[in-house]
């Protein structure tokens, strides 16, 4: 499978836990993103990296969320002392540079519950 | 940043050609408009991309009118498994800001027998 995976697909957490997510993107793409999903809504930006480096960060991203990608390749989101604000859905997205279509290709996502 | 809005909800039968349509009156030059599909705990999926008149896939044509502020996603003959959510996306390949590439509420399509 080729696609864009993301790793735990679900997650139950206890409120001040932190919480890792994973996403692989489409290989050959540079651009990864990170949207937040919550029920009834569509997704929210919340960071943009360009290879290996972050080019944008959302408001929403509050000081407990930090996202790497290190070597422009996988990128992991981690939110530390989670809220129960904090449960959504967590969707990594990749697309070709300036010479692609811009076409977002997504993941199935990771939920996350936190109790 | 182009805002977009659709309507929130529609309701079809199975075999009827739906229409949604998408405002945008703020389209920037480089923009072009991409319609997604999301069922229920899966990421959306790329339905069909444009930048202006009419692009017809397998699944799916999109019309824009000249002035580009608005676009139609147009199914053929929609069956049960098209219920979903449809949203429509405005952004340009030179990405100026990833903040552009913004999902609304979007069109929650019903298909009912």
């Amino acid at each position: 499978d080729t696609g864009v995976s993301q790793d735990p697909r679900h997650k139950i957490t206890k409120r001040g836990q932190n919480v890792t997510f994973r996403c692989d993107p489409i290989s050959e793409h540079n651009r990864l993103y990170w949207y937040r999903q919550t029920l009834g809504q569509g997704p929210e930006f919340l960071t943009y990296f360009q290879n290996e480096a972050q080019l944008e960060k959302s408001r929403l991203l509050s000081d407990r969320f930090s996202a790497e990608r290190p070597k422009g390749s996988f990128s992991t989101l981690e939110i530390q002392r989670t809220e129960q604000g904090d449960s959504a859905m967590y969707l990594c997205a990749s697309s070709a540079g300036p010479r692609g279509t811009g076409e977002l290709f997504f993941g199935e996502g990771s939920r996350l519950t936190v109790l | 940043l182009a805002k977009t809005t659709q309507p929130i909800s529609m309701d079809s039968y199975e075999g009827q050609e739906v229409n949604i349509t998408c405002s945008h009156n703020n389209i920037a030059t480089n923009d072009y408009i991409t319609w997604y599909q999301q069922f229920p705990s899966q990421g959306p999926r790329f339905i069909i991309q444009g930048y202006k008149t009419k692009v017809t896939n397998e699944v799916a044509s999109l019309f824009i009118p000249a002035d580009r502020k608005s676009s139609t996603l147009s199914l053929p003959r929609v069956s049960l498994s098209d219920t979903a959510v449809y949203y429509c996306l405005v952004g340009g390949l030179i990405l100026r800001s990833a903040r552009q590439l913004t999902f609304g509420s979007g069109t929650q399509l019903t298909v009912l027998p």
